[in-house]
Order: structure tokens, then sequence, then C-alpha cells
């Protein structure tokens, strides 16, 4: 079976700081894809990364970087000098078996 | 143009009427999904097709049926509807039902039974 683990349930920052969101996840396939969602207020489902099970090299998007450790089981994403239009529910998922687990979400609130 | 489209956006109805949702994807997928987003966000898995053939069904009441016309095509027919079936369903799709393969969603549908 696959989870998902998303501590961060709310996490409220202001403008312009760095934040790091948690993703933490379990499962004994040896191929499987992890993958980062965002929800703004909007409701729809925005894809921001994939990662492969081989791939530990991290990513760098803009103000966007992906932390994948194989060791920890953690998939972390980092928002560098954040901003009020980053606020939204962010989701971890694994994609193992064919099935796309989510995590609970973490919801980010930027505050100007 | 929309790749996954929803229709309706929005549903209100009562307890026990039977409803259904539609998905369309112009993406030419051979792989479609159904997803339930409760109201503290928990997204889970209901149905998954894969070239009309139902391929993943994550022990969901059978009052709800989903039905796949086509490739491009996947209804969500709900029967008998209760209070706690209020929720935003969407609908996905993907190429493939492989573990690479990113699925695009649809812009959900907000349902409210009363």
């Amino acid at each position: 079976a696959q989870k998902v683990t998303q501590a961060q349930t709310e996490i409220s920052v202001v403008e312009k700081e760095d934040v790091t969101l948690d993703c933490v996840y379990e499962t004994r396939d040896t191929t499987y894809y992890l993958f980062w969602y965002k929800q703004p207020p909007s409701g729809e489902l925005v894809f921001l990364i994939r990662r492969n099970s081989f791939d530990e090299q991290n990513e760098i998007s803009g103000r966007y970087s992906w932390n994948f450790q194989k060791s920890t089981s953690s998939f972390n994403f980092t928002i560098t000098a954040s901003q009020v239009v980053d606020s939204a529910v962010y989701f971890c998922a694994l994609n193992a078996g064919n099935m796309l687990t989510f995590g609970g979400g973490t919801r980010l609130m930027v505050k100007p | 143009d929309t790749a996954v489209s929803q229709t309706p956006k929005y549903l209100v109805t009562q307890m026990g009427n039977d409803k259904s949702i539609k998905c369309e994807q112009n993406l030419g997928h051979d792989t479609m999904y159904w997803y339930k987003q409760d109201s503290k966000k928990f997204l889970k898995i209901m149905f998954s097709y894969n070239n009309k053939e139902l391929i993943i069904n994550e022990t969901v009441p059978n009052r709800f049926s989903p039905k796949s016309p086509d490739k491009a095509h996947l209804n969500l027919h709900i029967n008998s509807l209760e209070l706690g079936d209020s929720a935003v369903y969407f609908c996905a799709s993907s190429q493939g039902g492989s573990v690479y393969n990113e699925q695009f969603f649809g812009p959900g549908t907000r349902l409210t039974v009363l």
C-alpha cells in the first residue's frame, strides 16, 4: 500500500519569506513517481513537477525547488521569496502500481 | 482549448436523487479517472478506466457507477444521493496508466446534497 504524509496542514508566512513544504511517502515499489500539485483558491489542480524514483537530483524552476531524498523517503518543496499568489493548497502525490495517492495537502497562506 | 472539461461545475440536489457528472478530454489520452475531494481537501481516487475498461475501483459504494462510452469520455452517475456524497469530484486523464504519466485534471464539480 502507498501512503503520503504532509505533516504541515497549514503554514502562514509573510511575503518574501522562504517556505518549505514537507512530504514523506511510503511504498514497497521500487519504481514510482512523485508529484507536486497546486490547488489555488479557484479550485483547479495544477501540475508542478514530476520526479522518478531513480533520479535524486534536486530541481529548481524559478522560485520553486524540490529536494528528493530516497534515504528518508522525502520529497520536499521550497518556495523562495514567496508571493501572495503562491497562496494555495499544495499536494504531494505518489504514483506506484498504477495508482496516484495524494497527501492530505498543506495550505500555504502568504500575507502581504 | 480546454484539455479536461467537466459539467456541471456546480450541482445542488436533494438527498435520494440520482445525478450525473460528465467528463471529456481532448488530449487523446487513453486513461481517465475520477477522484473525490472531501471538505477537508483530502483527495482520493475512485475509479480508473483504460481504453473504456475499468482498471481501478477503490471500494466505492455501488451507488456510484462510472460509464465510459469512448476513450474521451468518462461519466459518473450517482444513485440515491446521500449527504456524505457532498464533495468536489475531479476527473483526470493520462496517456497510459503507468506510474510515469502525469495526470491532467478537470476543473472539478462541486456537488452539494441537501
